[in-house]
């Protein structure tokens, strides 16, 4: 079994924050890495598939980035809304398989 | 829009059932796995399925097993529901291997 660190593992943010969550990961036989958002009561929602080192996706006001090197990646939420109040999870790739992180659970405090 | 539902949001058993956990996928994806997710865990891979009555133990296969008959349905069964076995279980497809992960909505599962 791989290790997939996520930190924090909470974060309680004001709304308009800006905030960031760290993915950690192997750095060897990697084959992609991805995040979801998991609001409750619904199913995980892909947010962003990341394959090249230094690779940089944004999708509105969520951003990520990706450093396959030191086997990081970080999700960046700039001007957090209380919409955006769920759980975020990183899955690692390698071949065939897919590892997942313990999660981010992020709350936005109107 | 990929479809995956799972027969309940919301299960509560008696330790010692048998209990039975459906998922369904619309979009004739070949690979179905079975994860549950517990706090500071993360998702754990029980057990998937590559094709029709194939199935390949995951990393927590104990205390369960699976049924594939049909392409579209992948079943995980709870032989005898025990309390460590409370959590909840994702049901996920893919359409091929090295395919992004589309999931279901989750079925939250007590066993008292």
């Amino acid at each position: 079994i791989l290790n997939v660190e996520q930190s924090p593992q909470s974060l309680h943010v004001q709304e308009g924050d800006s905030t960031n969550f760290t993915c950690s990961f192997p750095s060897s036989n990697f084959y992609a890495l991805h995040w979801y958002r998991w609001e409750t009561a619904k199913s995980p929602e892909a947010l962003f598939v990341m394959t090249l080192n230094g690779d940089e996706k944004k999708k509105g006001r969520i951003s990520a980035t990706l450093n396959t090197k030191e086997g990081y990646s970080y999700l960046y939420i700039k001007g957090s809304q209380p919409e955006d109040s769920a759980t975020y999870l990183c899955a690692f790739m390698t071949g065939n398989q897919f590892y997942f992180g313990t999660g981010t659970s992020l709350t936005v405090i109107p | 829009d990929v479809k995956v539902t799972q027969s309940s949001r919301y299960l509560v058993k008696r330790t010692g059932e048998k209990v039975f956990l459906e998922c369904v996928q619309d979009m004739d994806h070949e690979n179905m796995f079975w994860y549950r997710q517990d706090p500071g865990l993360g998702l754990r891979l029980i057990y998937f399925s590559y094709d029709v009555k194939m199935k390949e133990k995951g990393d927590i296969p104990e205390g369960y097993s699976v049924s594939r008959e049909k392409k579209e349905r992948f079943s995980l069964i709870l032989e005898s529901a025990s309390t460590n076995q409370t959590s909840m279980y994702l049901c996920a497809s893919t359409p091929g291997t090295t395919s992004e992960p589309y999931f279901g909505p989750g079925t939250r599962l007590t066993v008292t």
